[in-house]
């Protein structure tokens, strides 16, 4: 069965510097999602990505952050200058789009900021 | 501002029984809804949905029920199993953003 695959499966950064996280949707999928999760607390949404550009964005979803298609199949997300607070459980979805379909994630990105 | 909530954060079942998951929502755009399985270092799992047009949707040992007018639905597992250890996320999808929103997640053990 097709996967979202997510790399790398931890990342260690220093506060203040940039992270790319990856992400491989499944191939026919059109959608594309960001999800966090901070440790014990809920699935957050940050942003969906559709036809090339941005759909829908959270209030968390600020400056600091930027998604990108940059060919036909890896969907990156990016953090710059990190804070401690961005330390997290960061999830790829993607979705066919047909009408109600569910979103399929990948097994997650821990991001720990130190 | 917390449009789907799910109070029990916590729920222990004995093997063979029936476990019962609740969630309820607040935003009537809602049009789909859904709940996934999350096992640790792992991403969630979808298992079931169902259309706001529908009132239930089953699936071998999982069944969920949408009430409408009590902005309610419940994932029914029958029988229980030890493997149905996990914590369990309803989430909701937004009819104009296609915006899908997670509630907060229970915990449910399974005891052998």
């Amino acid at each position: 069965e097709p996967e979202v695959t997510q790399t790398p499966s931890h990342q260690v950064t220093q506060m203040g510097q940039e992270v790319i996280l990856h992400c491989v949707p499944i191939s026919n999928h059109l959608y594309f999602y960001w999800y966090r999760q901070i440790l014990g607390q809920k699935v957050e949404f940050l942003v969906s990505f559709y036809n090339n550009e941005i759909s829908e964005k959270s209030e968390i979803f600020d400056d600091q952050f930027s998604v990108e298609r940059p060919d036909g199949s890896n969907f990156t997300l990016k953090i710059r200058s990190t804070k401690l607070e961005d330390s997290a459980m960061y999830f790829c979805a993607s979705s066919p789009g047909q009408h109600n379909s569910p979103l399929h994630f990948g097994n997650g990105t821990r991001l720990t900021v130190t | 501002d917390q449009q789907v909530k799910q109070n029990s954060p916590s729920l222990s079942v004995q093997e063979g029984r029936i476990s019962i998951l609740n969630c309820d929502y607040t935003n009537s755009m809602f049009d789909y809804f859904l709940w996934y399985k999350k096992y640790p270092a792992e991403g969630p799992t979808f298992l079931i949905s169902i259309s706001s047009i529908k009132d239930k949707n089953e699936d071998g040992r999982f069944t969920v029920f949408l009430n409408k007018s009590a902005k309610h639905l419940s994932l029914h597992i029958v029988p229980s199993q030890p493997g149905d250890s996990a914590v369990y996320f309803c989430a909701a999808r937004d009819s104009g953003t296609y915006k899908y929103i997670f509630g907060t997640g229970t915990r449910l053990k399974v005891l052998a």
